[in-house]
């Protein structure tokens, strides 16, 4: 089954405390992309990666890292989390940076 | 700034009745634009993409693209409850770049 996965898919963790959250695809996308939900803001992207070792900031990326070692993996990196952060993330992932598949999404509570 | 902006709602409509939900894009070198249907709690999920002016039908949905003012709209035809949910306006300058999303707007169809 064509997927994108997201793990964890609930998270609550302290301030400080670095975390990261994994997003793998088996579609083979070139593209792939995080965002982050929040009421009353909608969704905001905060990296995106056309390709493996090509990464680029969005709208957000202020505390976050990401890094496209392999085709099918996106991790997002949050070396010091802080209570701001607290957010629904959602990874997609699509072919030829067009149509965007979503993961089934990460809420993340930062204490 | 790329802004995508979306009528928030409630949008409500009873069973039957067709849904009018309208976007507008500041970006005029926007080349494509995505409908996407969110479910509370869910993940986005593509409705429809349209690349072109004029109009595009799949199913009960329309979407209508008009680059000259900026606008882009989906028509839901024989409204059902099931169609009850936040949709998603997002719109890409060209492919592989960022995803713009609008902040959605929440469609209630009552029975």
């Amino acid at each position: 089954e064509a997927q994108v996965t997201q793990n964890p898919r609930y998270l609550i963790t302290v301030t400080g405390k670095k975390l990261t959250v994994t997003c793998s695809q088996n579609m083979n996308h070139e593209y792939m992309s995080w965002y982050r939900q929040d009421p009353g803001l909608g969704l905001r992207q905060i990296y995106y990666s056309m390709n493996v070792e090509v990464t680029d900031k969005g709208d957000v990326p202020e505390g976050y890292k990401v890094s496209r070692k392999e085709k099918r993996n996106f991790p997002l990196i949050l070396e010091s989390p802080s209570p701001n952060q607290t957010s629904l993330y959602f990874c997609a992932s699509a072919s030829g940076g067009l149509t965007q598949y979503f993961g089934p999404g990460t809420r993340l509570l930062v204490l | 700034q790329k802004e995508v902006e979306q009528n928030s709602g409630p949008l409500s409509v009873p069973e039957g009745a067709i849904a009018s939900l309208n976007c507008t894009y500041s970006d005029r070198g926007s080349q494509s634009f995505f409908w996407y249907r969110q479910y509370s709690g869910k993940s986005p999920e593509l409705i429809m993409s349209i690349y072109s002016n004029g109009d595009k039908e799949d199913g009960r949905f329309t979407a209508q693209l008009n680059k000259a003012s900026q606008y882009v709209s989906l028509l839901i035809r024989d409204s059902q409850p099931s169609d009850s949910a936040t949709y998603l306006c997002a719109v890409n300058h060209q492919a592989g770049t960022a995803l713009i999303f609008g902040k959605g707007t929440t469609l209630s169809v009552s029975s």
